[in-house]
């Protein structure tokens, strides 16, 4: 069974860090691309940060370029993103998803997600 | 960076089709895939490569593609269906690799 399970969400002030993790388990986790996906209270969906199945090439959406960094273990079967110089706006829940693709720049799409992690950013 | 563009909302009776668009210049062309949102829970994939079900999704949803409008059509709605839906679609050689449309909520009269 796959499982994609978020971790280290929470209360943080403007301007602060915190660093999610996303433990995977039931495929083989470096064969595939990974990316995170939030979703702001009340709003849709916004793609924020992918990364390839090596981990050689990863992208970002321009609302969190230059402040979040994906990143993953493929030993250890976990997807990371490190958020920092967070703002009120980057309050949302945050989930992991796996592509079905290995390259960041082929068309995919999400097979499985995770259940999704809060983050609030506020003093 | 390419733009989806669904209605904000859908309504429908039980027993009826609804059916949810996505918008996008040429989006005939591109791979549409669609999610759907339960209150409270996380995504789940609904419909890939336009018209693919995963196992587990009943026939019910069906999804088409051409021109400048994917639609997903949900037949004989019921209940259960009531959602938020998601299209989304890859940008290969861009910046933004993966694109989601802005959501349908799905409203069962």
């Amino acid at each position: 069974e796959v499982q994609l399970v978020e971790s280290g969400g929470g209360l943080v002030q403007p301007g602060g860090s915190l660093r999610l993790s996303c433990a995977v388990s039931g495929f083989t986790f470096s064969t595939y691309a990974m990316s995170w996906v939030r979703q702001a209270p009340g709003k849709g969906l916004e793609w924020v940060s992918i990364i390839s199945n090596s981990g050689d090439t990863t992208s970002n959406a321009d609302s969190v370029k230059g402040r979040f960094t994906v990143s993953r273990d493929n030993s250890n079967n976990t997807l990371y993103l490190l958020m920092s110089s967070l703002r009120a706006e980057d309050t949302a829940v945050y989930y992991c998803a796996k592509d079905v693709r290995a390259s960041i720049y082929t068309s995919g799409h999400f097979d499985y997600w995770g259940q999704g992690t809060l983050v609030t950013v506020s003093s | 960076s390419y733009v989806l563009t669904q209605p904000p909302s859908v309504s429908v009776a039980p027993g009826q089709t609804a059916r949810i668009t996505c918008g996008g210049d040429n989006i005939g062309s591109r791979n549409v895939h669609w999610y759907q949102q339960k209150p409270g829970r996380a995504p789940s994939l609904l419909m890939y490569y336009d018209s693919e079900r995963p196992s587990g999704v009943p026939g019910r949803f069906s999804g088409s593609n051409s021109g400048n409008t994917a639609t997903l059509t949900i037949s004989w709605v019921e209940a259960g269906d009531e959602a938020d839906y998601y299209c989304q679609v890859s940008e290969s050689s861009s910046d933004h690799p993966r694109i989601f449309g802005g959501g349908t909520k799905l409203t069962v009269l």
